[in-house]
C-alpha cells in the first residue's frame, strides 16, 4: 500500500542553520504531497503542499519540492530559527476521491540559540 | 473561520468508563477525519466521513470504538469501556471535500488519560 518514510529525528541545529528533511513515498499513481507541522500543545498546521510532480510547495521559508523521479518531497530551510523548533510531518494523499492523508512518523527539530 | 474545534481538551477518565470527544468541523466542509496520536504508533487515521456517511473504518482498533457524525457539522468518538492502552491525544480533521487535492484542517486535539 501506500506509505511515507521520513528521516528519524531528533534534528538538532542552531539558529541560522540549513535545514533538510528527508521525505520519500510509495504510491501508485499521482499522489498530492503535504508537509505538517506540530508545535508543543497544538494540533498539525498545514506547512506546504504539492499537487504535482516539480510543484515547488513553500511556505514561511520552508520549500519542498515534489519529484517524481526519486519520490521525494524532501523539507528544507536555509537558515532555521528557535521558533522552528516542532514536529515535521510528511504526508501524502491518493490521487483519487475517497482517501485520507498517509502520515510519516514525523521528525523533532530543535533549534537552539 | 473558529477553524476545527474538538472538546475537551483534556480528559482523565478511570479504566472502564465511558468517555465522549467532540469535534466540531468548519463551516462548509464535508470530510471528517480522526485520528489517534502516540508516541508508539505515530498518527494513525481511526474512521473517514464524507458527508456524514462512513467511508472508511478499517483503523478502528475494536468494538469499544464508535463514532458517529449526528448532523453534517458535528462529530462524536465514544470509548466503551476506556482501557488505559486508550491514552493517546485524539484529533479530528476536516477537509473542503474528499478529492486529493484539499488540505485536511486539524483540531488543537483532546488528550486522553484513562488510569
Amino acid at each position: 500500500g501506500d506509505s511515507v518514510t521520513q528521516m528519524e529525528g531528533p534534528v538538532t541545529l542552531s539558529e541560522e542553520a540549513f535545514l533538510t528533511i528527508n521525505c520519500t513515498y510509495t504510491a501508485t499513481g499521482y499522489p498530492s504531497l503535504f508537509w505538517y507541522v506540530q508545535y508543543p500543545g497544538e494540533g498539525l498546521q498545514l506547512l506546504l503542499k504539492a499537487t504535482k510532480a516539480d510543484d515547488k510547495g513553500s511556505n514561511k521559508g520552508f520549500e519542498a519540492t515534489y519529484r517524481k523521479e526519486t519520490t521525494s518531497f524532501h523539507l528544507e530551510k536555509g537558515s532555521v530559527q528557535v521558533s522552528d523548533s516542532a514536529v515535521y510531518f510528511c504526508a501524502l494523499r491518493p490521487n483519487q476521491a475517497g482517501t485520507a492523508l498517509i502520515f510519516g512518523k514525523g521528525t523533532t527539530l530543535s533549534v537552539s540559540s | 473561520d473558529a477553524g476545527v474545534i474538538q472538546s475537551p481538551r483534556h480528559e482523565v477518565t478511570e479504566m472502564g468508563q465511558e468517555v465522549t470527544l467532540r469535534c466540531k468541523l468548519i463551516s462548509g466542509h464535508n470530510s471528517l477525519f480522526w485520528y489517534r496520536q502516540t508516541m508508539m504508533r505515530g498518527l494513525e487515521l481511526l474512521i473517514y466521513f464524507n458527508n456524514n456517511v462512513p467511508i472508511d473504518d478499517s483503523g478502528m482498533p475494536e468494538d469499544r470504538f464508535s463514532a458517529k457524525m449526528p448532523n453534517a457539522s458535528f462529530s462524536t468518538l465514544k470509548i466503551q469501556p476506556s482501557e488505559p492502552r486508550d491514552s493517546a491525544v485524539y484529533f479530528c480533521a476536516s477537509s473542503l471535500s474528499s478529492g486529493p487535492y484539499d488540505t485536511q484542517y486539524f483540531g488543537p486535539g483532546t488528550r486522553l488519560t484513562v488510569l
